[in-house]
């Protein structure tokens, strides 16, 4: 079936850099969302990307779906403490169910 | 506009037992999926549904099922719990499938 892979699993960051985080899947999918989960809550949509080789921006926040639709990034420039919490990929291929990645957790350190 | 809600927010059980968790989803929302989120293995899948039917299940035993009403409330049941059940259980609803799901603030199912 379907595996969606996420990497890395932690990153632990001084306020200011950058942070990216990579979802991998092993089929092509039709789109792929991301969600953020701050500690203690529950995930919260992002966005979606649905067009090979789409770039989005949300602020500091930019998303791009690779050529092949397999693959998925979100770089944020420059974070903030505001930024800490797991950031997931979830993955939609033929079907209508979710397949999410495991996420990344991001500590940012003032 | 209320978000999606789900109740008890807690729960403890005793291995053996069953719990049926309640999910409402966002008025006009008719698709409802639910996911196992546990430290180790993350979000899981569990089923959605839409208009009354299960249209997609996940890889979990058969002690897990669900139904959504005719109002697109819907219940999950666990049945014969085991300690690996403990979890925290979302629900999140969508205005149509494949679209951005919403989640609720989810039921923290602890299995002693």
């Amino acid at each position: 079936g379907q595996q969606v892979m996420q990497i890395p699993q932690y990153q632990h960051v001084q306020e200011g850099e950058d942070f990216t985080t990579y979802c991998n899947s092993s089929t092509t999918l039709s789109n792929i969302q991301w969600y953020k989960q701050r500690p203690g809550g529950h995930p919260v949509f992002l966005i979606q990307l649905v067009k090979s080789g789409e770039v989005k921006k949300q602020k500091r926040l930019t998303f791009q779906f690779g050529e092949a639709k397999k693959n998925s990034s979100l770089h944020i420039t420059a974070t903030q403490t505001t930024d800490v919490g797991t950031y997931f990929c979830a993955g939609l291929g033929s079907g209508y169910a979710l397949n999410f990645g495991k996420g990344t957790s991001l500590l940012v350190t003032p | 506009k209320a978000g999606v809600t789900q109740t008890p927010r807690y729960l403890i059980k005793t291995r053996g037992q069953q719990v049926t968790l309640s999910c409402s989803p966002i008025s006009g929302h008719r698709s409802v999926s639910w996911y196992q989120q546990t430290p180790g293995q993350g979000l899981q899948f569990l089923f959605e549904y839409f208009s009354e039917t299960q249209r997609n299940k996940g890889n979990f035993p058969g002690r897990f099922s669900g139904r959504q009403f005719s109002n697109s409330r819907s219940e999950m049941n666990v049945s014969t719990l085991e300690l690996g059940d403990s979890a925290l259980y979302l629900c999140a609803s969508s205005l149509a499938r494949r679209a951005e799901a919403f989640f609720g603030q989810g039921t923290r199912l602890t299995v002693v």
